[in-house]
């Protein structure tokens, strides 16, 4: 099983600033990662798909970056709405897929 | 539009048995796989399973093996998750997810509570 991990746990920012969040495969995915967002009391939200590829909607504030093992989720000027719980999912272990912990983010 | 519309929120006892539901609309159910996802309170998102829909494939993680039973039923356009034995560890949303590898269409979520 491919374990994911995120970091960090929690993250405080600033509305209007950059939020850098990551993700770590224990093996490699190749580009099956996937990024979502999640708000109190709702289904998670794809966002992020192959690694960079954002979904229908999704604004283009939001970037992913990395393949193999290291991923990174950018979001280059928070807004309100933005903040909320990120989840990295990898999905080239088909089909075990396997989720992060998450990352809070939070406003500073 | 696509939608995956849950059944509702279930108490159970330790050691009972649950079954959800995950009626699909808006596409052609056979096209995609499913899977389910789990969140305890307060947790990540946990995966449990994954169906074929066209050829009723499974796979379930060790985990889960022996405890969850994931199916479909193709002319009701509606999966299936069953876990037994449950504890009060299972207490958590459930999920169904269309599956392309990544999760573009989500269930709502259905809520299961395990308390005595």
């Amino acid at each position: 099983e491919v374990v994911m991990t995120q970091s960090p746990a929690t993250l405080s920012v600033s509305p209007g600033e950059r939020a850098t969040l990551s993700c770590r495969a224990s093996q490699s995915v190749s580009s099956g990662l996937a990024w979502y967002q999640q708000k109190p009391g709702q289904a998670p939200r794809l966002l992020i798909y192959g690694a960079s590829t954002r979904a229908t909607g999704v604004p283009a504030r939001f970037s992913g970056s990395g393949s193999g093992t290291e991923f990174t989720l950018t979001i280059s000027s928070l807004q309100f709405e933005d903040f909320a719980v990120y989840h990295c999912q990898q999905y080239n272990d088909w089909p075990m897929y396997t989720f992060g912990q998450g990352t809070k983010l939070e406003i500073k | 539009q696509v939608q995956l519309v849950q059944s509702g929120a279930e108490v159970k006892k330790p050691g009972a048995s649950v079954k959800v539901s995950c009626k699909a609309s808006g596409y052609t159910f056979t096209t995609y796989a499913m899977y389910w996802v789990r969140q305890a309170p307060g947790q990540g998102l946990e995966w449990m399973g994954w169906i074929s829909v066209s050829t009723g494939q499974i796979k379930y993680p060790q985990k889960f093996q022996g405890r969850v039973t994931i199916s479909r039923d193709t002319s009701a356009s509606t999966a299936y998750m069953e876990l037994s034995s449950l504890r009060s560890e299972d207490t958590a949303v459930y999920y169904c997810v269309r599956s392309r590898g990544y999760g573009e269409y989500w269930g709502q979520g259905t809520l299961v509570t395990v308390s005595s």
